[in-house]
């Protein structure tokens, strides 16, 4: 069964930084592209990055574009989300999402999430 | 305001069936097959229950069903049951720069 894991979460001041990481496994890790998807308290799901299957191609959000930096390594079936300059507004539980397809940014749907990182950016 | 437009709520009584619709673009829903429906309970992680507009993983429900029709896409929720109350949520491939699109999400009372 696929297992994703994330991890990195906490409190930061606004303008902070922090860094997830979602460990993977049970699958082929290095043939996928994820993403992060994010849901702020007693709101919807939102879309804030992906990174294609050799970390080479990156997409974001235009709500962290510039401020958050997506990457992965595939040796250790891990990708991470770089956040800075951290807003108010950025407080939500993230979660790591795989897509069914393999070789596809979107196909198949999301079909794994983790259990989801909780981040709080508070002064 | 999220980029696909989902009814707030919906309801129904058990044994009936509702349907939740989603209304995009020719830029996300209209233009790809990549439109997934997730159904989502309190404190749980979303859970995939339609993906590339009318396939179901496997385990689910064949009660759920999804379909497609310009740029609207819908979900249709046969047979209601207590435990289908949720929230759902639509989700496309969009060719923007944002690369997936979700729906605000509809929250289904079942009364």
């Amino acid at each position: 069964e696929v297992q994703l894991l994330e991890s990195g979460g906490g409190l930061v001041q606004p303008g902070g930084s922090l860094r997830l990481s979602c460990a993977a496994s049970e699958f082929t890790f290095s043939s996928y592209a994820m993403s992060w998807v994010r849901q702020a308290p007693g709101k919807g799901l939102e879309w804030v990055s992906g990174v294609g299957e050799r970390g080479i191609s990156t997409y974001y959000a235009d709500s962290v574009k510039g401020r958050f930096t997506v990457s992965r390594d595939n040796s250790k079936s891990t990708m991470y989300l770089q956040m800075n300059s951290l807003r108010v507004e950025d407080t939500a539980l993230y979660y790591c999402a795989k897509p069914g397809d393999s070789s596809s940014w979107y196909g198949g749907g999301f079909d794994s999430w983790g259990q989801g990182i909780v981040v709080t950016v508070s002064s | 305001q999220s980029a696909l437009t989902q009814p707030a709520s919906v309801s129904g009584s058990p044994g009936q069936s509702i349907t939740i619709s989603c209304t995009g673009t020719s830029s996300d829903v209209g233009g790809y097959k990549y439109v997934s429906w997730y159904q989502q309970h309190p404190d749980k992680a979303p859970k995939l229950i339609i993906y590339d507009v009318n396939n179901r993983p496997s385990g689910v429900s064949n009660r759920f069903s999804g379909s497609k029709s310009g740029n609207t896409a819908s979900l249709t929720i046969s047979g209601l049951q207590v435990e289908d109350e949720a929230d759902y949520y639509c989700s496309s491939y969009t060719s923007s720069t944002t690369l997936v699109v979700f729906g605000g999400g509809t929250k289904l009372t079942v009364l």
